[in-house]
């Protein structure tokens, strides 16, 4: 059973760069056609995408996040990464990573809450 | 960019109802759509991808139905583990789209 944990700080400070990492267990992340993607979560905004990274480095991230999203993988230790840049309060949230295949996220981690405050 | 609208947003149910929850888009997404149920505190997990197509594991009382605009997500039987709030998602070239969820709680 494939399972994915997120980790990283649960508190950021405005303007500061929010870094979370998604280990992955159960399965290869350079395994199959996955894709390994980030959703977050927030009573103002519902479900949001933000990005997805695949094992060869090639990313795709939501457009409304401009250039404040990267995404990277680290295959050695099977876990992917995320940075959200320049955060203001409206980038709290639950942050989710997910694995992606076909067309939609088929396993979740539990989540963790992220608040951006000084 | 493609919106997805849900409809109810809230129900009220009782234990062995048929539930159905509509999900619209703004323009055709063909059979492009899956259905997660999330309870409180938990991830979203996947009930239904590519409109009807169920998961492995997922009791059959779930079901999904509709292509184009719009989709349907029923219920035949509602059971007490079924109380959660249910998204609809488009994907489409990269770019995944949610509605807005629709909640179920107990009448």
């Amino acid at each position: 059973q494939v399972q994915l944990q997120e980790s990283g700080p649960g508190l950021v400070r405005p303007s500061e760069t929010l870094s979370l990492t998604c280990t992955v267990s159960g399965d290869s992340i350079t395994s199959g056609h996955y894709y390994w993607g980030w959703i977050r979560q927030s009573p103002e905004k519902g479900l949001e995408w933000l990005g997805d990274v695949h094992h060869s480095g090639t990313t795709y991230h939501n457009p409304s996040l401009k250039s404040r999203v990267t995404m990277s993988v680290d295959t050695s230790k099977n876990q992917f990464s995320l940075n959200l840049g320049s955060v203001t309060a409206a980038d709290t949230s639950v942050y989710y990573c997910a694995r992606h295949y076909g067309s939609d996220f088929d396993f979740w981690g539990q989540g963790i809450l992220v608040t951006v405050s000084s | 960019d493609i919106q997805l609208t849900q409809s109810p947003s809230a129900l009220s149910a009782s234990v062995g109802d048929r539930v159905t929850i509509t999900c619209r888009a703004s323009q055709s997404i063909r059979e492009w759509l899956a259905w997660y149920q999330q309870k409180p505190g938990k991830a979203p997990k996947l009930l239904i991808h590519r409109a009807s197509v169920l998961e492995s594991g997922v009791p059959s009382r779930f079901s999904g139905s509709g292509s184009g605009t719009e989709f349907s997500l029923t219920i035949s039987s509602l059971q007490p583990d079924d109380f959660a709030t249910y998204y609809c998602q488009h994907y489409n070239n990269f770019l995944f789209t949610f509605g807005p969820g629709t909640k179920v709680d107990i009448k």
